[in-house]
C-alpha cells in the first residue's frame, strides 16, 4: 500500500514565524502535490511537483515556496505566517502518468 | 472558481439507506474522480469514471457521469455507520501529461444507526 505521511497532525505557530511542513511517499511517486482545505472551500493547490527539483505553481502560491531535494520528499514553506494560513495542509503523491492521488493524514496549522 | 461543486452540502440518513450526492463541473474533462474524507483525516480515493464512461460500479458505490450536463452522481447503497465522512469530487481536465485535479467542496453525509 502506497503510504504518505506528513511530519505534523497538529502545528501551532506565531505570526511571522517561518513554518515547514514535510511530507514523505514512500512508494516511488514522480507527483507530488500541496493543497490547503479551508470549510466550504474545498481543496485548494497550493502548488505541485512533477519530479525531483521540479515545481510548478497552483491556483493559490502566494505566501507559499517548496522544495523537493529528493524524489520521496515534498516540503511546504511558509516564509512568514500569518493568520489567514491558518488551515488542513494536505499532501498527495501520484505515480506518474496515474490519475489517481494518494493522500496523506494532513497537518491542521494554527496561526496565532 | 471550483470547476466541481457538490450538491447537497450536507445529507443526514438512517442506517440501510441510500445516499446520492451530486457534482457539476464546468469544462471538459478527461476523468472524474471521488474520494471519501473521514474526519480530520487524508482523503481516501473510492472511484474513477472517464469521460467516456458513463456508469461505473464499485461494491456499494454507483457513478454515473453525464457529459452533455457536466454533472455527476455517486450512489452509496445500503449504507452504514462506517460511511459518514465528507464526499468530494475531482475533475481532471489537464493535457500534456501535466493532469492537476480541482476538487469541490465536498458533501457532507451523516449515516444515523
Amino acid at each position: 500500500d502506497v503510504k504518505v505521511t506528513q511530519s505534523s497532525r497538529y502545528l501551532v505557530k506565531r505570526t511571522g514565524e517561518k513554518v515547514f511542513l514535510e511530507c514523505v511517499q514512500d512508494m516511488d511517486h514522480e507527483n507530488m502535490f500541496w493543497y490547503r482545505q479551508d470549510p466550504g472551500l474545498g481543496l485548494r493547490l497550493i502548488y505541485f511537483s512533477y519530479d525531483v527539483k521540479m515545481k510548478e505553481k497552483g491556483d493559490i502560491p502566494e505566501g507559499y515556496s517548496v522544495s523537493r531535494e529528493k524524489k520521496e520528499r515534498f516540503s511546504l514553506i511558509l516564509e512568514s505566517a500569518s493568520t489567514n494560513q491558518t488551515s488542513m495542509y494536505l499532501c498527495a503523491s501520484r505515480l506518474a502518468g496515474q490519475e489517481t492521488q494518494y493522500f496523506g493524514p494532513g497537518t491542521r496549522l494554527l496561526v496565532l | 472558481s471550483q470547476q466541481g461543486e457538490e450538491d447537497p452540502q450536507a445529507l443526514s440518513i438512517q442506517e440501510g439507506e441510500n445516499a446520492t450526492m451530486n457534482c457539476s463541473y464546468k469544462t471538459s474533462i478527461n476523468n472524474l474522480q471521488w474520494y471519501r474524507q473521514n474526519s480530520g483525516r487524508g482523503l481516501v480515493h473510492l472511484i474513477l469514471i472517464r469521460s467516456n464512461e458513463r456508469e461505473k460500479h464499485s461494491g456499494r458505490l454507483r457513478v454515473t457521469l453525464d457529459t452533455s450536463k457536466k454533472s455527476s452522481s455517486l450512489l452509496i447503497t445500503a449504507s452504514r455507520a462506517a460511511d459518514t465522512a465528507s464526499y468530494f469530487c475531482a475533475t481532471d481536465a489537464g493535457s500534456g501529461g501535466y493532469n492537476k485535479l480541482i476538487f469541490g467542496a465536498g458533501t457532507r453525509l451523516a449515516v444515523h444507526p
